[in-house]
């Protein structure tokens, strides 16, 4: 119950393209979904994150979509550039310790 | 620009030394994790500590020990490295929601 499943695995996406990420959990508990950025030789960053209390949330090009009946939500790259290449986690957590159980991450690769 | 830092960056060692990996921040963060990570596969948390003189295992389990004597400084000490500590070496650290990343540690051990 504590899982958070995500997938793809990996995506290879054109340049201009949309890029989706998905996550599923099960715990309801879970009130704080952020998504993650992890560039080669570098630790993750914080990209954006979303509450339950809304059902999207969009910063720039990218865009969560949250879903709380199906337990579900997803990250959106919209024109998608060969700089968004990265690892993206999905995470969720639960109350005040903000204790992230993560996905198992999707290798994205834009190609040109 | 998150001010934590990790060192080594790199280190390769030999089976049965013992090996302390550095991790500081500056940002006064009370929260701080030590994770496992196989080059771009998931995230395995291996330490935590919310506080000074506080510290817990993580969900994956490890031969490690960690210790948090100063807010800003939270090291893990490997007494015995084996081939299957090969890995890469997250540290984080946080006071809300969100957790600032170091840049890692490469471990090797032959």
């Amino acid at each position: 119950q504590q899982q958070v499943k995500q997938s793809p695995q990996s995506l290879i996406v054109q340049k201009g393209g949309i890029s989706i990420i998905n996550c599923a959990y099960e715990n309801t508990a879970f009130d704080y979904f952020p998504w993650y950025q992890q560039f080669p030789g570098k630790g993750p960053a914080l990209l954006i994150a979303i509450r339950p209390d809304v059902s999207e949330k969009k910063e720039g090009r990218f865009t969560i979509s949250f879903n709380k009946s199906a337990k579900q939500f997803s990250l959106h790259i919209m024109d998608s550039q060969p700089g968004d290449s990265a690892t993206y986690f999905c995470a969720a957590s639960m109350g005040s310790n903000y204790q992230l159980i993560w996905g198992a991450g999707t290798k994205l690769i834009i190609k040109p | 620009e998150a001010d934590i830092y990790q060192t080594p960056r790199y280190l390769v060692i030999g089976t049965g030394k013992k090996i302390t990996l550095e991790c500081s921040q500056t940002m006064g963060h009370d929260k701080m994790y030590w994770y496992q990570q196989d080059p771009g596969m998931e995230l395995h948390l291996i330490h935590y500590s919310y506080g000074v003189n506080s510290t817990e295992k993580g969900d994956l389990s490890s031969e490690s020990t960690v210790s948090r004597i100063r807010t800003e400084h939270f090291p893990l000490t490997l007494e015995s490295a084996r081939p299957s500590h090969t890995s890469q070496y997250l540290c984080a650290s946080s006071e809300l929601s969100e957790q600032f990343f170091g840049p890692g540690t490469r471990l090797t051990v032959l």
